[in-house]
């Protein structure tokens, strides 16, 4: 079945250490994206990525890094420079940038003790 | 890209419809709406879009007002597992940046 995996689904970390959400998709998409949840709000947009080997930083790129080394992956590390990092952080996928449906992940819930 | 207002909270009767309202009126011509949804502590999955005339699908039809300053979102028969927050979004389809812009949506709550 074609999908986008997340991993884990819950993660817990102490304050000052870095970490890596997993993000792939098996739909041939070339866009990317990193969303982060906070509990009543909507999404608001880390990072995407259009192609292979680039990408851009959304909204609040501030204490995130990401690569885009394969199609199929798009992985998201949480530096101990975000000064806020719990949140409910998911991945997407698209086709394209312009105008295709996105496709999300069930989500990675990132606990910071 | 332009901005939506939806009512924080709607309940619905199990087997009824569920009608939720979008206001866009800063929408411009090339902007799309599309509705999303997110059951809880999932990730929002897709309902549909248009872009001027009413569509429908298997889960729901999307009513959009002659001059697309307002749309509907209709689930025909909601059931229990409708109950989500519905997000409604334009988008410029030819952006290159491509992301959805979510503001805090409708918190539909179906009742039996």
């Amino acid at each position: 079945d074609g999908g986008i995996t997340q991993s884990p689904k819950y993660l817990f970390r102490k304050e000052g250490q870095n970490v890596t959400l997993s993000c792939e998709q098996n739909l041939n998409h070339d866009a990317m994206y990193w969303y982060r949840q906070d509990p009543g709000q909507g999404l608001r947009l880390i990072y995407y990525s259009q192609i292979v080997n680039d990408f851009q930083k959304g909204d609040i790129a501030e204490g995130y890094s990401v690569s885009r080394e394969k199609k199929e992956s798009f992985p998201l590390t949480v530096t101990s420079a975000q000064k806020n990092p719990t949140a409910f952080y998911l991945c997407a996928s698209s086709r394209g940038t312009s105008g295709n449906e996105q496709f999300f992940g069930p989500g990675t819930r990132l606990t910071v003790l | 890209d332009a901005k939506t207002t939806q009512p924080p909270s709607m309940d619905c009767a199990e087997g009824r419809a569920a009608n939720l309202p979008c206001n866009h009126s800063t929408i411009s011509g090339n902007e799309y709406v599309y509705w999303y949804r997110q059951i809880h502590s999932q990730g929002p999955q897709y309902i549909i879009h248009g872009l001027k005339n009413n569509e429908t699908n298997e889960m729901a039809s999307l009513i959009i007002t002659e001059d697309r300053k307002s749309s509907t979102l209709i689930l025909p028969h909601a059931t229990l597992r409708d109950t989500a927050v519905y997000y409604c979004i334009v988008k410029n389809y030819g952006g290159s940046q491509g992301n959805l812009i979510f503001g805090k949506g409708t918190k539909l709550s179906v009742k039996p």
